[in-house]
C-alpha cells in the first residue's frame, strides 16, 4: 500500500515560534507537493520538490525533500497567525503524472 | 471565471436520495479531477478526465457514483441512493499541464 504519513496531526503554537512538520513514506516518489488548505476552501499548492535533497524556500517556509525521495519536511520560521491552516503533502510516482497519493494533513494553529 | 467553481457549496439530503454536484474548471484546462475529503483525512481520488480520453474511474467507491464531463468543460458528479458514509467534502480540481492542480472550494455533502 502506498501511504504518506504526516506528523504531527495537530499543532498549536504561539506566534513567533518555529515549527517543523513531516511527511514520510516507505515508497520513493518522483515528486512531492505541499499544499495549504483553509476552512471552506480547496488546497492551494505551495511548492513542488523533485530532486532528492532539494531545498526550496518560500518566504518563512522551507521545504526539503529527503535524499532518498521518501520523505519531506516543512519548516516555518517565526510563525504568524496567517500561517494557520491544514498542510497537506502529496506524492506522485513516475509513470503516473496525475494520480497523487495524499497525506492526511497537519492542522496548524498559530495563536496571536 | 478566474478559478474553479463548484456548486452547491453545501448540500443536505436524506439517505436514499440522489445528488448532483457541479464543477466548472478553469477555462482552457484540459484535465479535471474529483476528490473526496472526509473530516480529518486527506484527499481520496475519485475520477480523472483528460481531454477526450476515457476517464480514469478507478477511485469511484461504488457503482452509486458516476461522473461526466460535457464538452470538455463542466463536470457533474452524481451519487445515487446516498448513504450516510457518503457525507464528506467533494473537491474538484483542474490542470493544464503536469500535475499542478487548482482546486475549487468544494461541496460539503451531509446525508441525514
Amino acid at each position: 500500500t502506498q501511504l504518506l504519513e504526516q506528523s504531527p496531526q495537530f499543532l498549536s503554537i504561539q506566534e513567533g515560534e518555529n515549527l517543523t512538520v513531516y511527511c514520510n513514506s516507505s515508497s520513493v516518489f518522483s515528486s512531492l507537493q505541499w499544499y495549504r488548505q483553509e476552512p471552506g476552501e480547496g488546497p492551494v499548492l505551495l511548492v513542488t520538490v523533485v530532486t532528492g535533497g532539494e531545498v526550496k524556500k518560500l518566504k518563512r517556509l522551507t521545504f526539503q525533500f529527503g535524499d532518498a525521495r521518501k520523505d519531506s519536511s516543512l519548516h516555518i520560521t517565526a510563525a504568524q497567525p496567517g500561517d494557520t491552516g491544514l498542510y497537506l503533502c502529496a506524492g506522485s510516482f513516475s509513470g503516473s503524472n496525475y494520480q497523487l497519493i495524499w497525506g492526511a494533513g497537519t492542522k496548524l494553529i498559530i495563536k496571536p | 471565471g478566474a478559478g474553479v467553481s463548484q456548486s452547491p457549496s453545501n448540500k443536505v439530503t436524506e439517505k436514499g436520495k440522489d445528488v448532483e454536484l457541479r464543477c466548472d474548471p478553469i477555462s482552457g484546462h484540459t484535465a479535471l479531477y474529483w476528490y473526496r475529503q472526509s473530516l480529518g483525512q486527506g484527499l481520496e481520488f475519485l475520477i480523472y478526465f483528460q481531454g477526450n480520453s476515457a476517464p480514469d474511474k478507478s477511485g469511484l467507491p461504488s457503482d452509486r457514483f458516476s461522473a461526466e464531463r460535457t464538452g470538455g468543460s463542466v463536470s457533474t458528479l452524481t451519487i445515487q441512493r446516498t448513504q450516510q458514509e457518503d457525507s464528506a467534502v467533494y473537491l474538484c480540481a483542474s490542470s493544464f499541464h503536469g500535475n499542478e492542480q487548482f482546486f475549487g472550494p468544494g461541496t460539503r455533502l451531509t446525508v441525514l
